[in-house]
């Protein structure tokens, strides 16, 4: 299995503009989470979606950010417009979540380095 | 916070023996998670404990008291590989990790 694939890995981009980061879970599981990392925060629940469903999108800053699955195999998350404070590095993780609440092992992608100039 | 506690930073020698600490609040308690990061990397699984005790994997070993809101992940024989930032989770009876900041873990020669 090649794990949870993220892309751009790194992406340098000015203020204002526009940034989407893509990923591509583990086939067959049914959860995917999108965190955000920095030194500061340590890693933060973004939003979390259960069968292509937004379940939880609590964690998103605000109205820049957003995200969707249009299928099992795929997601994005798009800030717009960026802004310097956003700079971070964003995991995509997935999960396959059973009736069994004590076997949900997360598996996180390499993630993407954002830097907002 | 999120009411889940670690230092910030530890170091030790290549070979002996190094004890990460977390604490955690939570009215609704699942389970206890430990990942590894290596720096610029994603965090990996490590070791999970849901009962009160010892798990233990190898080298690795993890333990969980639920009355005291405490874990701890142990580790034998450091090796230089050992570097990296660990970081202890909880889940409360939903989907949500709960991630502490992480302690980074300095291994020297």
């Amino acid at each position: 299995d090649a794990g949870v694939i993220q892309s751009p890995r790194h992406e340098v981009t000015e203020m204002g503009q526009e940034v989407t980061l893509r990923c591509k879970p583990i086939s067959g599981h049914n959860s995917l989470f999108w965190y955000r990392q920095t030194m500061m925060r340590g890693l933060e629940l973004l939003i979390y979606f259960n069968n292509n469903v937004p379940i939880d999108d609590s964690g998103m800053p605000e109205d820049r950010f957003s995200a969707k699955m249009p299928n099992a195999s795929f997601s994005t998350l798009k800030i717009q417009p960026s802004e310097p404070r956003d700079s971070a590095v964003y995991f995509c993780a997935s999960q396959l979540r059973l009736a069994d609440p004590y076997q949900e092992t997360q598996y996180f992608g390499p993630g993407t380095r954002l830097l907002v100039l | 916070g999120q009411n889940i506690d670690q230092p910030t930073e530890m170091t030790a020698t290549e070979g002996a023996i190094v004890q990460i600490n977390c604490t955690y609040q939570t009215s609704g308690f699942n389970g206890l998670f430990w990942y590894q990061q290596h720096a610029g990397e994603a965090p990996t699984f490590l070791s999970y404990n849901v009962l009160d005790g010892l798990e233990e994997k190898g080298r690795f070993s993890s333990f969980l008291s639920r009355s005291k809101g405490y874990s701890y992940l142990l580790l034998k024989e450091l090796q230089m590989k050992d570097s990296a930032s660990y970081l202890c989770a909880y889940t409360s009876g939903t989907y949500k990790y709960i991630f502490g900041t992480g302690t980074r873990l300095k291994v020297l020669a």
